[in-house]
């Protein structure tokens, strides 16, 4: 079936570093790659999106790119701080319908 | 505005007992989608519901599980006869209308089977 994987399962960077997580996606057809962040004990919250007509997107120190011949798209963190520490999901969307999401990655920023 | 919510939020119950999780979208959304989540685990699909279509239940993981949902907004998610392996956290999620919309998450329903 159609899937997502993600690299790292863990990053642990120190404050002011930069974090980048990566996905890959085997559904050609999916247009749609949202990024969600879960702190403990919370659900996941949407961060930044990117369809498939772009190939970055920026919101502050967010950025997402996506290179959709490879089937690959990042996450990137600039000057990280504590309160980046959570859980990352990747996702893409799959038969129009539903969201396939990427297994995690635990970010840790140490101060 | 008020986002997605999930009751209990918390429930411990006995293997073999019958047990009910609770959805309240976001008003207005049509589309809602149930996700389990294992300790440390990513989200595994478990069903999509999507105005008056019927039910994708693709991602159910046995007959134990089913889910409804009422007049199209509140959801309702039933495990019978729970198993150990079934404690999870559930998560809820709805979106304005299909797959390449945002999907809101509730806060989940933490299920612990003893």
């Amino acid at each position: 079936g159609e899937n997502v994987e993600q690299h790292p399962s863990t990053l642990s960077v120190q404050e002011g570093d930069s974090a980048v997580i990566k996905c890959t996606y085997s559904d050609s057809a999916s247009n749609y790659f949202p990024w969600y962040k879960q702190e403990l004990g919370k659900g996941p919250q949407l961060i930044i999106d990117i369809r498939s007509n772009v190939g970055e997107k920026k919101d502050q120190r967010i950025a997402v790119t996506l290179n959709k011949t490879a089937k690959h798209f990042s996450l990137h963190i600039t000057e990280t701080q504590p309160e980046d520490s959570a859980v990352y999901f990747c996702a893409a969307e799959h038969n129009t319908d539903k969201l396939i999401f990427g297994t995690g990655t635990r970010l840790q920023v140490f101060p | 505005g008020a986002g997605v919510s999930q009751s209990p939020s918390n429930k411990v119950t006995e293997k073999g007992k019958d047990v009910e999780l609770r959805c309240d979208p976001i008003s207005g959304h049509t589309a809602l989608y149930w996700y389990r989540q294992s300790l440390g685990q990513g989200l595994e699909f478990l069903i999509y519901f999507q105005g008056n279509s019927a039910p994708d239940k693709s991602g159910l993981p046995s007959d134990r599980f089913s889910a409804e949902r009422t007049g199209g907004s509140v959801s309702t998610l039933t495990i019978q006869r729970t198993q150990q392996e079934d404690s999870a956290v559930y998560l809820c999620a709805s979106s304005y209308s299909t797959g390449d919309e945002t999907q809101y998450f509730g806060p989940g329903t933490r299920l612990l089977v003893l």
